[in-house]
């Protein structure tokens, strides 16, 4: 098992740019997230998904679309892209939302 | 007030000693509480889980709760250089089962 997967690694992005940011996982959880990491700000949500065709706020969902494919691929966009959405970016999947999160590598985005 | 504080650190502590990390949380309904710890440039990977009052022990690692105090503790023993990581305190949320995480405390393990 690939566990939960992302892409890409790293995006460099000049401001107004629009991207997709892809996750997925193969553990057939009902749950996925998807946080930020600044310095000194830990890790804050930015949207999730209880379950399959269902996806909720979170602390900074500002700026983000989410769209929940299907079980498996959960998908966050950025439509136009600000210097302050500059981070790295984690997917992370439960299988319901008071169990374990399992998380992927991640995505460094830059924006310009 | 954020939800979950921890010292910021850097914590450093000489290999074989024991790593003491504390937690806060604002949340008086929270009942879950997790360890997850982040090597640079890794995502986080959980290492401790605890609900109830008291010790957990697992390996090296002993997590400490005290939900009247809202205090989690981290304590690792025996301390090796790769335990050298940032180590996140995070609190499940009763209003709506969502983690809380703290800012992290990076532990440096010096040989």
């Amino acid at each position: 098992n690939a566990g939960v997967t992302q892409t890409p690694k790293f995006q460099v992005l000049k401001t107004g740019q629009s991207m997709t940011l892809q996750c997925a996982q193969d553990m057939n959880h009902n749950s996925m997230y998807w946080y930020r990491q600044d310095p000194g700000m830990g890790l804050r949500l930015i949207y999730y998904s209880a379950s399959e065709g269902t996806t909720d706020k979170g602390e900074v969902p500002n700026g983000y679309n989410v769209s929940r494919l299907n079980k498996r691929e959960f998908s966050l966009r950025l439509e136009s892209a600000a210097p302050s959405q500059t981070s790295v970016y984690f997917c992370a999947s439960s299988t319901r939302d008071s169990e374990t999160q399992y998380f992927g590598p991640g995505t460094r985005l830059l924006v310009l | 007030q954020k939800e979950v504080e921890q010292n910021s650190g850097p914590l450093s502590v000489p290999e074989g000693a024991i790593a003491s990390l504390n937690c806060t949380y604002s949340d008086r309904g929270s009942q879950s509480f997790f360890w997850y710890r982040q090597y640079s440039g890794k995502s986080p990977e959980l290492i401790m889980s605890i609900y109830s009052n008291g010790d957990k022990e697992d390996g090296r690692f002993t997590a400490q709760l005290n939900k009247a105090s809202q205090y989690v503790s981290l304590l690792i023993r025996d301390s090796q250089p790769s335990d050298s990581a940032t180590y996140l305190c995070a609190s499940l949320r009763s209003n709506d089962y969502k983690l809380s995480f703290g800012a992290g405390t990076t532990v440096t393990v010096r040989a």
